[in-house]
């Protein structure tokens, strides 16, 4: 059961330089979801996929891009990463959000990113 | 707009006794509320969740959680901590009109000492 696959689980980059950080889940999923974890404020959604082929905007998309591949996989790029996207990004899937019984969400191991 | 405040950055309990880990919410309608679990550098997992009916939610590992209308809360206990229970505990509200948008608290950090 790997339910959902990060990758890089670190990484370090220079300001400026770029990267994509991967997401796939095995499950089947409709939807999918990029959250950054900061000290003290929780989860904040970056991008969502509420089905393959579509995608949309969170709270704080600024800075960054999205890739929804296929049903499975939905990446992150940063284009040019800066000191305040030091963060933890968390990819999550549920299985269809517009039903409440199956809105709840599964949410990968995460990638620790510093941005120096 | 919807929102979830978690009011205690952490919560220290002794080995057996009850645990309280406070969440009050702010909605305009019905609330779809939720409970998340995070053990270090693991992503979170779903514990519980608050849709419509009983008050009173049960979840996993012994977890439950009240809903209380009137004081807008909707806290989670456990009768019995046990030292696994050590974790960052996160509450979370559906959006009400985007059921894609979930907006989570700050979380609180549970420490359960022997």
């Amino acid at each position: 059961n790997a339910g959902v696959t990060q990758n890089p689980k670190f990484q370090v980059l220079k300001t400026g330089q770029s990267m994509t950080l991967q997401c796939a889940q095995d499950m089947n999923h409709n939807s999918m979801y990029w959250y950054r974890q900061d000290p003290g404020m929780g989860l904040r959604l970056i991008y969502y996929s509420a089905s393959e082929g579509t995608t949309d905007k969170g709270e704080v998309p600024n800075g960054y891009n999205v890739s929804r591949l296929n049903k499975r996989e939905f990446s992150l790029r940063l284009e040019s990463a800066a000191p305040s996207q030091t963060s933890v990004y968390f990819c999550a899937s549920s299985e269809a959000a517009v039903t409440l019984a199956k809105n709840i969400q599964y949410f990968g191991a995460g990638t620790r990113l510093s941005v120096l | 707009a919807q929102s979830v405040a978690q009011p205690e950055d952490q919560v220290n309990v002794a080995e057996g006794n009850p645990l309280t880990v406070k969440c009050t919410y702010s909605v305009s309608g019905n609330p779809y509320l939720f409970w998340y679990v995070q053990y270090p550098n693991r992503g979170l997992q779903f514990l519980l969740k608050y849709i419509t009916g009983d008050n009173l939610v049960k979840g996993s590992y012994g977890f439950e959680a009240e809903f209380n209308k009137s004081q807008t809360s909707f806290h989670l206990k456990k009768p019995s901590a046990l030292v696994s229970d050590s974790a960052l505990y996160f509450c979370a509200v559906r959006g009400l009109y985007n059921f894609n948008k979930f907006y989570f608290g700050s979380g609180t950090k549970l420490n359960v000492k022997p």
